[in-house]
C-alpha cells in the first residue's frame, strides 16, 4: 500500500525554466510534509517541508504548495540549474503525540534532469 | 547532512553471515531513525529509536534484524544470517527532540549479500 505516490518517474526541464514536481498521498493523517533531494551514492538531503496548516511554503528557488482537499503536494523550482539534477523524493510524516520528528513514509522519487 | 555518519560505506557479506551497521547521530540529536532503499524503490521505514530505547519497529522484519541506540555509543543495525534479499541501501538518519523538525540523513550503507 503505497500511502505517497510519485507518478513522475522522471522529468527533463531546460535550464532556466521551471521544475514542478508532484506528490500525492492517501492519508489524510498526515500533517508534516518534507521534500529531499539525492544525488547518486550519497543520502537523501532535506530541502523544504509544509506543515499541513500551510498552503505554501517558500525558500529561495524552492517552493512547496499543498492542497489539502485534493491530498497534492508539488515542489516547483525556478529557475532550474543543471546542479539541481537528482532524485526528488517527497516524504509525509503522522500527528506525533510525543511533539517530534516521527517515521516519513517516503514516494518513489522522481528523477530531475536540467539540461543546457 | 554530513553530521550523519554512517559506517561502514560498503559492506560485503556471504549468506548466512552477520551484517553491523553503525550510525553515529548529529550532535545534540537523541532521535536516530534507520531506513532500507531496494533498487528503483523509495526509502522504507524500519525502526526508531531514542537513547536505549526503541519507539517504534513497526517497519523491521520480524526476524533476524534488531537495533540498538545504546546510552554510549552509535546506533547499530544488526542482521543475522544475511540472504541476497537482504542486498539494499541502508541509511541513518537523526534529528533533534524539537517539535517536527526534519531529520538529516546519513551517506549510507550499501550492503551486498554474495
Amino acid at each position: 500500500d503505497q500511502q505517497v505516490k510519485q507518478n513522475s518517474p522522471s522529468l527533463s526541464v531546460q535550464e532556466g525554466r521551471i521544475s514542478i514536481l508532484n506528490c500525492d498521498y492517501t492519508n489524510s493523517m498526515f500533517d508534516y510534509f518534507l521534500w529531499y533531494k539525492k544525488y547518486p551514492a550519497e543520502g537523501p538531503t532535506f530541502l523544504i517541508s509544509i506543515s499541513s496548516i500551510k498552503d505554501k511554503n517558500e525558500d529561495g528557488r524552492f517552493t512547496v504548495f499543498l492542497n489539502k482537499s485534493a491530498k497534492h503536494l508539488s515542489l516547483h523550482i525556478v529557475p532550474s540549474q543543471p546542479g539541481d539534477s537528482a532524485v526528488y523524493f517527497c516524504a509525509a510524516s503522522l500527528g506525533d503525540y510525543t511533539g517530534t520528528a516521527s517515521k516519513l513514509t517516503f514516494g518513489t522519487g522522481t528523477r530531475l534532469q536540467v539540461t543546457l | 547532512n554530513a553530521g550523519v555518519m554512517q559506517n561502514p560505506r560498503h559492506l560485503v557479506r556471504r549468506r548466512g553471515q552477520e551484517a553491523r551497521l553503525r550510525c553515529s547521530p548529529m550532535k545534540g540529536h537523541s532521535h536516530v531513525y534507520w531506513y532500507r532503499q531496494l533498487p528503483e524503490e523509495g526509502l522504507k521505514f524500519m525502526v526508531y529509536l531514542q537513547k536505549e530505547n526503541i519507539i517504534d519497529e513497526s517497519g523491521m522484519p520480524k526476524e533476524r534484524f534488531s537495533a540498538e541506540f545504546p546510552k554510549e555509543g552509535p546506533s547499530i543495525l544488526r542482521i543475522q544470517q544475511v540472504v541476497r534479499g537482504d542486498s539494499a541501501a541502508y541509511f541513518c538518519a537523526s534529528s533533534p527532540p524539537s517539535r517536527k523538525s526534519e531529520a538529516f540523513f546519513g551517506q549510507g550503507t550499501r550492503l551486498t549479500v554474495v
